[in-house]
């Protein structure tokens, strides 16, 4: 089955910087990468998501960059904010199976002001 | 984007006693819905898919006898936590997808289950 490695698991930033969230996938059958973002006792809310044929998509302060030969996604934030503070993860998944994500560990992402 | 709620958001219960958390879909039809249960700090653990109107699919290791599982219409999941015990303490959240909203996942907003 899948496996998605999710690294760091704990990112500590200063405001107005970015921040780097990267992921490793090893069935070469994912085609689709979403990115959520948690915060604490909340759902997980979708905040972009990518699909094996582009390599980048952006939205506003947020990237997502894929790597299909290396088999490796990034988030990537740009001029952080505190109210970016969560738990971000990432996942893979693909049609062939459903498109059942397989999580990674998550990244607890925090903002200093 | 589509809705997704649960309920309750939040249960205490004494240990022996069952718990039953709903998850709807409000605004389309979910074909397949997700239960997952997340332990402070850590990841989303996939339990169980379900289908509607057939048997869920349990992950290894999750008692489907402990953990009940009904997808009886296309909008509506129910998870029952059968002889509760503080193990089963964690935060348990469902999400559903259709063939409308293609890959995407849509989530509930989570039960809080404490087993006294």
């Amino acid at each position: 089955g899948e496996n998605v490695e999710q690294h760091p698991s704990t990112l500590s930033v200063q405001e107005g910087d970015s921040a780097v969230i990267k992921c490793t996938y090893s069935d070469s059958a994912s085609n689709y990468f979403p990115w959520y973002k948690q915060e604490l006792g909340k759902r997980p809310q979708l905040i972009i998501d990518i699909r094996s044929n582009v390599g980048e998509k952006k939205d506003q302060r947020i990237a997502v960059t894929l790597n299909k030969t290396a088999k490796h996604f990034s988030l990537h934030i740009t001029e952080t904010q505190p109210e970016d503070s969560a738990v971000y993860f990432c996942a893979a998944s693909s049609d062939g199976g459903s498109y059942i994500p397989t999580f990674g560990r998550g990244t607890s992402l925090i903002v200093h002001p | 984007g589509a809705v997704v709620s649960q309920h309750p958001s939040w249960v205490i219960c004494k240990s022996g006693t069952s718990v039953k958390i709903e998850c709807r879909s409000l605004d389309f039809q979910a074909t397949t819905m997700f239960w997952y249960r997340q332990f402070p700090k850590q990841s989303l653990m996939l339990m169980a898919t379900s289908n509607e109107g057939s048997k869920a699919t349990y992950e290894q290791g999750v008692e489907k006898d402990k953990f009940l599982i009904n997808h009886a219409s296309l909008t509506l999941s129910t998870l029952t936590v059968t002889s509760a015990h503080p193990e089963d303490s964690s935060f348990y959240i469902c999400s559903a997808s259709s063939r409308v909203v293609g890959e995407k996942l849509f989530f509930g907003s989570g039960t809080q289950l404490s087993v006294l």
